[in-house]
């Protein structure tokens, strides 16, 4: 499983677009980018999922450039209750091993009013 | 449809004392997973089951042990708790191992004294 280095933390401000990047220089061909979000006190909760250019739903886009190397979790307008720590996990959904997953340290971000 | 259910929510044992926690999910998933959560860290897999009747050790299952008699519960047992066991643990399920997305549960406080 490949491994993700992401910022401890982040400050935002409310209104504002919020980019977590990600970084996974040993991203295997057949592996998929996810994002978790967690709120105090609850379980993790799936975000979006991609394996490359770009993904968007109704809560955020994940950039992903060509080389996969990277990835980026964008949040647009942030409002307080985007205050969670988030976690970039990268692995193959489809390979048969009991759907592990790696969390790293995640991003806690705190967004003020 | 609850979802994932953890019981119990908070628990509090003395060093050498056993306990279960209980994760249920009716979501009829094959794939469910306890992890445990201890502060400024990500979470970290215990035991995971493939389906009915299976178990198998993820990264730290040293100290516990686990059943899954019935799809839709899966067990996780402290035989003889330890300080070093206090966490927040965490049940989640999934579809099969085809899937990143993994349904959370609430969590479990436990502290051993």
């Amino acid at each position: 499983l490949a491994k993700t280095t992401q910022p401890i933390s982040m400050d935002s401000y409310e209104g504002q677009e919020v980019n977590i990047t990600c970084s996974h220089n040993n991203i295997a061909t057949n592996d998929y980018i996810t994002w978790y979000q967690q709120f105090p006190s609850q379980g993790p909760r799936f975000i979006i999922q991609g394996y490359k250019t770009k993904v968007t739903n109704e809560v955020a886009s994940l950039f992903i450039p060509a080389d996969r190397k990277s990835s980026t979790l964008s949040l647009p307008r942030v409002s307080l209750s985007d205050t969670a720590v988030y976690y970039c996990l990268v692995g193959d959904p489809f390979y048969n091993q009991g759907g592990k997953l790696i969390f790293g340290q995640g991003t806690e971000l705190s967004v003020k009013p | 449809n609850a979802g994932v259910t953890q019981t119990p929510k908070f628990r509090v044992l003395k060093t050498g004392q056993s306990m279960t926690l209980l994760c249920a999910q009716d979501m009829n998933h094959e794939y469910m997973y306890w992890y445990r959560q201890d502060p400024g860290m990500g979470l970290r897999l215990i035991h995971y089951s493939v389906g009915e009747g299976t178990t198998a050790k993820g990264e730290v299952p040293d100290g516990y042990n686990v059943s899954r008699l019935k799809k839709q519960n899966f067990l996780l047992g402290l035989e003889s708790a330890a300080p070093s066991q206090t966490s927040v643990y965490f049940c989640a399920s999934t579809p099969s191992g085809g899937t990143d997305t993994q349904y959370f549960g609430p969590g479990t406080r436990l502290t051993v004294l």
